[in-house]
């Protein structure tokens, strides 16, 4: 089954420890992305990449990082959590083309710094 | 890149009513895609439309899209219970950077 798959889906962490959010498609594409979505705010874009080891920031990605070692994964990496940070996160992919296509999304993440 | 504003906010109809909601954007656009949102999931993708296509049906959907207004609309026929949701719209430019707007929350009430 094609799809977009996020680890963990719920994380209560504390203010400064590291973290990390898997996310991972089978449907070997190009393009993915990382979004927040925060009440009143829509949904905002953290991070992309066209391919791999090409990423790119998106309109938020402060205190954010990221890694596209691999086609398939595109981990979003929390260095020193805080709680303006707590959201609900989404990993997204799609094939590519001249500009971002069709977005297959993940269940999401949600996140709670404390 | 670029943010569909949706109209309205929310919208709440009864089963088998239809529902309308609306995308206004700021520039030129390659396409413009419609997504779907139930409650704290993700997005949904329904339908995407190309700048030089006025309508598109897709089921129950249909889309339109006026360049010269900078504007789309989606009208769901014939509404049920199961499409109790949050709609975005996504017009996409040639950026690679994508931004949804804060989305119409539409309640189907049975």
């Amino acid at each position: 089954e094609a799809q977009v798959t996020q680890n963990p889906r719920y994380l209560i962490t504390v203010t400064g420890k590291k973290l990390t959010v898997t996310c991972s498609q089978n449907m070997n594409h190009e393009y993915m992305s990382w979004y927040r979505q925060d009440p009143g705010l829509g949904l905002r874009q953290i991070y992309y990449s066209m391919n791999v080891e090409v990423t790119d920031k998106g309109d938020v990605p402060e205190g954010y990082k990221v890694s596209r070692k691999e086609k398939r994964n595109f981990p979003l990496i929390l260095e020193s959590p805080s709680p303006n940070q707590t959201s609900l996160y989404f990993c997204a992919s799609s094939r590519t083309g001249t500009y971002a296509g069709e977005q297959y999304f993940g269940p999401g993440t949600r996140l709670t710094v404390t | 890149s670029q943010q569909g504003e949706e109209d309205p906010q929310a919208l709440s109809i009864q089963e088998g009513e239809n529902a309308t909601m609306n995308c206004s954007y700021k520039t030129s656009i390659n396409n413009l895609q419609w997504y779907r949102q139930n409650s704290g999931r993700g997005l949904v993708h329904l339908i995407l439309i190309r700048s030089n296509e006025r309508e598109k049906h897709s089921g129950r959907l249909r889309v339109t899209l006026d360049t010269s207004k900078k504007s789309s609309s989606l009208l769901i026929t014939a509404s049920r219970a199961a499409d109790t949701a949050s709609y975005f719209c996504s017009p996409m430019d040639s950026s690679y950077k994508l931004i949804f707007g804060s989305g119409t929350r539409l309640l189907v009430r049975p």
